[in-house]
């Protein structure tokens, strides 16, 4: 079945530090793809998308690229800060009825300063 | 300003009692989820709903119950808590091309 497999944590980094956090996908066709973070103590806020192949989301200085050539979808900023420490997961998900979306099992992240 | 609303936000329970968990979102979403999301992060999708009416189980299996008797209201029902459903429990809405809004999540404990 369609999985997403994420670079497990946790990932510890100085602030300004460039940050790259590693998505894989396994799937038949071409999913929607998606970023969100997790802040401490609540619930999930979406980051960026991207919804189909060559697509780069961006938001807050977060990048990410739809790769299908190796059903990638890495998400990276260029330098980080204290307030991006948080949890951060990719997923996937269909059109169609159900729209359901997997998760991969998240990556903390966590900016020294 | 959050448009899905999730209450209690942290609920300390004794095994054995029966509980609720509200779930209600403003932006007329015909899509509603649950998700259980464990101690290590992973995140499950437990329940959802398509619209008045209609529910269906997710991938984890889930001893909880849900309705979906009004567009905006998707509560999540245990009719006998256990320490095993010691978790947090997230609830999404969906608009189709606009992706999920979640709710801030329920922390439950059972003791």
């Amino acid at each position: 079945g369609d999985s997403v497999t994420q670079m497990e944590g946790p990932v510890t980094l100085s602030e300004e530090a460039f940050l790259t956090i590693n998505c894989t996908y396994t799937a038949t066709g071409y999913p929607s793809l998606f970023w969100y973070v997790q802040y401490p103590g609540e619930g999930l806020q979406l980051l960026l998308k991207a919804t189909k192949a060559d697509d780069k989301g961006s938001n807050k200085g977060f990048e990410a690229t739809y790769r299908k050539e190796t059903t990638s979808f890495h998400l990276e900023k260029g330098s980080v800060q204290v307030s991006d420490s948080a949890v951060y997961f990719c997923a996937l998900s269909w059109g169609g009825a159900t729209n359901k979306l997997i998760f991969g099992t998240g990556t903390l992240l966590a900016v020294q300063p | 300003e959050a448009d899905i609303y999730q209450t209690p936000r942290y609920l300390v329970i004794g095994t054995g009692k029966k509980i609720t968990l509200e779930c209600s979102q403003t932006m007329g979403h015909d899509k509603m989820y649950w998700y259980q999301q464990d101690p290590g992060m992973e995140l499950h999708l437990i329940h959802y709903s398509y619209g008045v009416n209609s529910t269906e189980k997710g991938d984890l299996s889930s001893e909880s119950t849900v309705s979906r008797i009004r567009t905006e209201h998707f509560p999540l029902t245990l009719e006998s808590a256990r320490p095993s459903h010691t978790s947090q429990y997230l609830c999404a809405s969906m608009r189709q091309n606009y992706g999920y809004t979640f709710g801030s999540g329920t922390r439950l404990t059972v003791v």
